[in-house]
């Protein structure tokens, strides 16, 4: 089955910098790969996605860059804020309503 | 648009005692999901429905858990007995049907003593 690995597993940045996190799959078949943002006490929010057929997506401060060949994934988030502070995790599946494999998560810290 | 519904929030019980969690999906979400998460983990599913139908419950372990959603729509996980590591946040999340996004409600975080 497919195996999502996720660094680093903490990462702090000044406020204003930017912060990478960086995941590696194992699947070939999987083509569906989402990041979740979870703050203390709540579910996970869906922040961006990216499908095998684009290379890069990017939502204003945040992006994601794919590299099917490698098989990984990372989430760029630009010009950090303090309300960026959370646990972020990827995930991968393939299509169909197929059930997310994630990370074990990223806790980042934005210090003001 | 209402969010993934869930309730209790939190529960605290001793071992050995049933419990029970309940989510109510997105509307005309038929697809639902019920994932564990323990602490400094990522979620892991336990049973997947479309519609009415568990279509993968591999992961669930059967013995003492069970799920149901009887018509379609909302949904019951319950655990008989419980114990004392299965203190975790269970999430329940869906989807429409044959769409990649899935939304995530906020969880019940279970507390067995």
């Amino acid at each position: 089955g497919e195996n999502v690995e996720q660094h680093p597993s903490t990462l702090s940045v000044q406020e204003g910098d930017s912060a990478v996190i960086k995941c590696t799959y194992s699947d070939s078949a999987s083509n569906y790969f989402p990041w979740y943002k979870q703050e203390l006490g709540k579910g996970p929010q869906l922040i961006i996605d990216i499908r095998s057929n684009v290379g890069e997506k990017k939502d204003q401060r945040i992006a994601v860059t794919l590299n099917k060949t490698a098989k990984h994934f990372s989430l760029h988030i630009t010009e950090t804020q303090p309300e960026d502070s959370a646990v972020y995790f990827c995930a991968a599946s393939s299509s169909g309503n197929t059930p997310l494999v994630f990370g074990k998560g990223t806790r980042l810290s934005v210090i003001a | 648009e209402a969010g993934v519904v869930q309730s209790p929030r939190y529960k605290i019980i001793e071992k050995k005692q049933p419990v029970a969690f309940w989510c109510n999906p997105i509307s005309g979400h038929n697809t639902l999901y019920w994932y564990l998460q323990n602490l400094g983990q990522g979620p892991e599913l336990l049973i997947r429905y479309e519609n009415e139908e568990a279509v993968d419950d591999s992961q669930l372990p059967k013995d003492r858990f069970s799920a149901e959603r009887l018509k379609g729509v909302d949904s019951t996980l319950k655990i008989q007995p419980a114990e004392l590591g299965d203190s975790a946040v269970y999430l329940c999340a869906s989807s429409l049907p044959s769409v990649d996004e899935q939304f995530f409600g906020p969880g019940t975080r279970l507390t067995v003593l």
